[in-house]
């Protein structure tokens, strides 16, 4: 099956600084998705990015779908530290009629304030 | 709240019990998925359906666990004879679909499992 390498898996940072994440795969995707998970909580979708290229921002979040289509990078700016949490990456592929994602194991990140 | 709602958040049950989740999707979204999450892992697919449909099986899901949705509307996921290791959480998202394949899955707030 496909699978999705996220890296880095963990990261300890100063509150103020910028985050970078990423993502690559074996396979191509026609979609890549963030999503930010809490302890004890389901995903929360962050970004989404439908075409290779696509560069897209939500407020301090910038994500960008790669070029080969299989990879995609998310920077977080002047974290706070209310972004503590687990961010997956999640390629999407369409095919026969079927679409689902699958899902990085996550970066971790902890926020030092 | 309009979002994925799934219930109960929380079961402890013994090995060999028969356990059953509920997941309510988003009103107009006719694509409802089943993930299974464990821990230190990202979700992984299960199976889901179009309205009543259930259209994809993962090699996940044996022939212990058994997903139905019956109106096109709420979904259950039955475990049966749980074993130790389906403890996880299990998760449920929904989208609506036009006539492109590709869209963001929206998540419930999950379903913790715990089989001692």
């Amino acid at each position: 099956g496909q699978q999705l390498n996220q890296s880095p898996q963990s990261m300890f940072i100063q509150e103020g600084e910028d985050v970078s994440m990423n993502c690559t795969s074996s396979s191509i995707f026609n979609t890549w998705l963030w999503y930010k998970q809490d302890p004890g909580e389901g995903p929360v979708l962050l970004i989404a990015l439908y075409k290779a290229g696509e560069l897209t921002s939500n407020g301090r979040l910038t994500a960008q779908f790669g070029i080969t289509r299989k990879d995609s990078f998310l920077n977080i700016s002047a974290s706070i530290p209310s972004d503590v949490g687990i961010y997956f990456c999640a390629g999407g592929y369409s095919g026969a009629g079927s679409y689902q994602l699958t899902f990085g194991k996550g970066t971790k990140l902890s926020v030092i304030p | 709240d309009t979002g994925v709602s799934q219930n109960p958040r929380h079961k402890i049950t013994k090995r060999g019990q028969n356990v059953t989740f509920r997941c309510d999707p988003i009103s107009e979204h006719n694509r409802l998925y089943w993930y299974r999450q464990t821990l230190g892992q990202g979700p992984e697919f299960l199976t889901y359906f179009q309205n009543e449909a259930q259209l994809e099986k993962s090699r996940l899901l044996s022939d212990r666990f058994s997903a139905e949705r019956p109106k096109g509307s709420f979904s259950t996921l039955e475990i049966q004879r749980t074993e130790q290791g389906d403890s996880a959480m299990y998760l449920c998202a929904s989208r609506y679909t036009l006539a492109t394949n590709t869209g963001e899955l929206f998540f419930g707030e999950g379903s913790r499992l715990t089989v001692l």
